[in-house]
């Protein structure tokens, strides 16, 4: 599976846009690009995945660059409870297995 | 939806026994379940794959002695630290998956903090 590039940590003002940027330059067509984040002691969240195309749900916005090299988690109101490590993972078609890299430490300001 | 739990969130014990872990999919039936461990300030990383009604795959460097995973049912793997010691406390977390679809998410277990005195 590709390897993945996260800066350790970002700071974002409560109520503002949290963008979580990831490098993902070696990903190949067929891998998905998934978002997962850990709360403190809690297992990690399912947040969002793509293959190419932008997509959005309830929780966030992945936006994948047109040469897929890399892509952006956008919180689009970020509030307290959004503080956590948030992990780009960069998955391989027709493998089950996620390898968690070191992640982004964000942390929301009041 | 997709709802895993993992029981107990917390266990301490002595020296030498064992430990078992257990890890449900709630509202869903799970071809394929992973366990992972956590040290601190650490990310996770990947123990075994398991797979339901057959044996488990470990990664590289896991004793599968030490660490038995059973996956009975399509909604239970267990994984159990077999005479455990100070060094196996650790935060261990399952997750869970439908495996049909070569996209879909796994979803995790809020964790055992396992702690051998």
């Amino acid at each position: 599976d590709a390897k993945t590039t996260q800066p350790p940590s970002m700071d974002c003002a409560e109520g503002r846009a949290a963008n979580l940027p990831c490098n993902h330059s070696t990903i190949s067509g067929n891998e998905y690009v998934y978002w997962y984040r850990q709360i403190h002691s809690q297992g990690p969240q399912y947040i969002i995945h793509g293959l190419k195309n932008n997509e959005t749900n309830e929780m966030a916005s992945l936006i994948i660059t047109e040469d897929r090299k890399s892509s952006t988690l956008i919180l689009p109101h970020a509030t307290l409870r959004d503080t956590a490590v948030y992990y780009c993972i960069v998955r391989g078609f027709g493998n089950e297995k996620l390898t968690f890299g070191t992640g982004t430490r964000l942390t929301i300001i009041p | 939806g997709a709802v895993v739990s993992q029981h107990p969130s917390r266990v301490i014990c002595k020296s030498g026994t064992s430990v078992k872990i257990e890890c449900r999919s709630l509202d869903f039936q799970a071809t394929t379940m992973f366990w992972y461990r956590q040290f601190p300030k650490k990310s996770l990383m990947l123990m075994a794959t398991s797979n339901e009604g057959s044996k488990a795959t470990y990664e590289q460097g896991v004793e599968k002695d030490k660490f038995l995973i059973n996956h009975a049912s399509l909604t239970l793997s267990t994984l159990t630290v077999t005479s455990a010691h100070p060094e196996d406390s650790s935060f261990y977390i399952c997750s869970a998956t439908t495996g049909t679809g070569d996209n879909q998410p796994q979803h995790f277990g809020d964790g055992t903090r396992l702690s051998i005195l």
